[in-house]
């Protein structure tokens, strides 16, 4: 079966700190995947999904960046992180129309 | 362009009592819908989906939707809800075959004992 994994599950940083996060999914090859921000507990905005590695289509011009150096893994980046960058990051991957979500990271840019 | 709308912040039921959160969708040829359910700081869960076929689609949970091409709804129902059934439920639908979810606002579910 598939899964997916994201860490960390927490993280607090610093305005202006770099920023990590790292989404895996085991059971499936070539999947699409998909980084998702959720702010104060409401909806979610696309920011960046991957058709395959080193392919990344950016939704939202902002200072966060992706990368997908192997088939399953995929990375949200930033260089210099921002209040506004506070929220519930979600990576997903999909398969014959549907989406599985992974656990989430919680970041706050304090 | 593809749109979903939620129009409902927040739901409260009683508990026994049958549910129903709303969700109409803007698309340009046959929709692919979905619901997905989220408790607190966890990822989402995917309820149930309306690809093509019958209008009333049943998931997980007990939960059901019920799809109507001519009103652009895919309405998620339960005929008697649960106190663990309070959480955010979000309603998508893909922008084009494959790619990503657009989801709509989500709408928070609070049942009652």
């Amino acid at each position: 079966s598939q899964t997916i994994h994201q860490w960390p599950a927490t993280l607090v940083q610093p305005v202006g700190s770099p920023l990590s996060l790292e989404c895996t999914v085991e059971g499936t090859s070539n999947p699409n995947l998909y980084w998702y921000r959720q702010a104060a507990g409401r909806g979610l905005q696309l920011l960046f999904y991957s058709v395959g590695i080193g392919q990344i289509s950016s939704e939202v011009p902002q200072n966060l960046s992706a990368s997908r150096p192997q088939d399953r893994q995929f990375i949200l980046s930033s260089k210099k992180l921002l209040l506004s960058d506070s929220g519930f990051y979600l990576c997903a991957w999909s398969r014959q129309n549907e989406q599985f979500f992974g656990p989430g990271t919680r970041l706050t840019v304090l | 362009a593809q749109s979903v709308a939620q129009p409902e912040d927040q739901v409260k039921v009683a508990e026994g009592n049958p549910l129903t959160v709303k969700c109409t969708y803007s698309v340009s040829g046959n929709p692919y819908l979905f619901w997905y359910v989220q408790y607190p700081n966890r990822g989402l869960q995917f309820l149930l989906k309306y690809i093509t076929g019958d209008n009333l689609v049943k998931g997980s949970y007990g939960f059901e939707a019920e799809f109507n091409k001519s009103q652009t709804s895919f309405h998620l129902k339960k005929p008697s809800a649960l106190v663990s059934d309070s959480a955010l439920y979000f309603c998508a639908v893909f922008r084009q075959a494959g790619t990503a979810l657009i989801f709509g606002k989500g709408t928070t579910l609070s049942v009652s004992s």
